[in-house]
């Protein structure tokens, strides 16, 4: 099973500021590596899909980037509405994963 | 709108069953895998199942395998699954969700999910 650690678990910040959300797999997923955003009572949104795309109607100031097995989503300046929990998730390999997640919280 | 609308939580003892359905709308259902997705109370998210849009192809996490059973019915836009053996770790809301078809995948991310519903396993 691979396995996605998802770092910090809580990110404090300001509206206006940058989010950088880590997620590292244990193995290759290739690019084959998802972000969601989830707000409480609600299901999860996709965000960004195979690394770097972002899904239909998601705003540019969201980005997702990758080096060997370390993925990075990056918020480039935090609005109110983007305080939630994010998650990762693989779809290289049976089972698929996601990551423990990271509550991005207002500072 | 797409939509996938979840329905069939609900309260039950150990040991029980439970069948759950999700009701796709708005798009072409059999073109589509579909996943179930869960989420115990406060915690993260766990892969569950999926079916490919023939249901050729089925897939289930370890902790299900051999007590839940994923089946699609495409002339009623439906998708089910049908948890036997529920044990209280079962607990947790269940999201029926899409997977994304793009260039050269039809399991791609999941781009849909429903509303979920809740299962609670307890005596």
């Amino acid at each position: 099973e691979i396995v996605l650690t998802q770092s910090p678990a809580t990110l404090s910040l300001s509206p206006g500021e940058r989010a950088t959300l880590s997620c590292r797999a244990s193995q290759s997923v290739s690019n084959y590596l998802a972000w969601y955003q989830q707000k409480p009572g609600q299901a999860p949104r996709l965000l960004i899909y195979d690394v770097s795309n972002r899904a239909t109607g998601i705003p540019a100031r969201f980005s997702g980037s990758a080096s060997g097995t370390d993925f990075t989503l990056t918020i480039s300046s935090l609005e109110p509405e983007d305080f939630a929990v994010y998650y990762c998730q693989q779809r290289y390999n049976w089972p698929l994963t996601f990551g423990g997640g990271t509550k991005v919280e207002i500072k | 709108e797409v939509q996938l609308v979840e329905s069939g939580g609900g309260l039950v003892q150990p040991g029980g069953s439970l069948r759950l359905s999700c009701v796709a709308s708005e798009f072409t259902f059999n073109s589509y895998s579909m996943n179930w997705v869960r989420q115990a109370p406060g915690k993260g998210l766990e892969w569950v199942s999926h079916i490919h849009s023939d249901s050729s192809l089925i897939y289930y996490a370890d902790s299900v395998r051999g007590r839940f059973t994923i089946s699609r019915d495409n002339a009623k836009n439906s998708l089910y699954l049908q948890m036997n053996s529920l044990r209280a770790d079962d607990t947790a809301v269940y999201y029926c969700a899409r997977r994304q078809i793009t260039a050269g995948t039809m399991n791609g991310a999941f781009d849909i999910w429903g509303q979920g519903t809740m299962v609670t396993v307890s005596s």
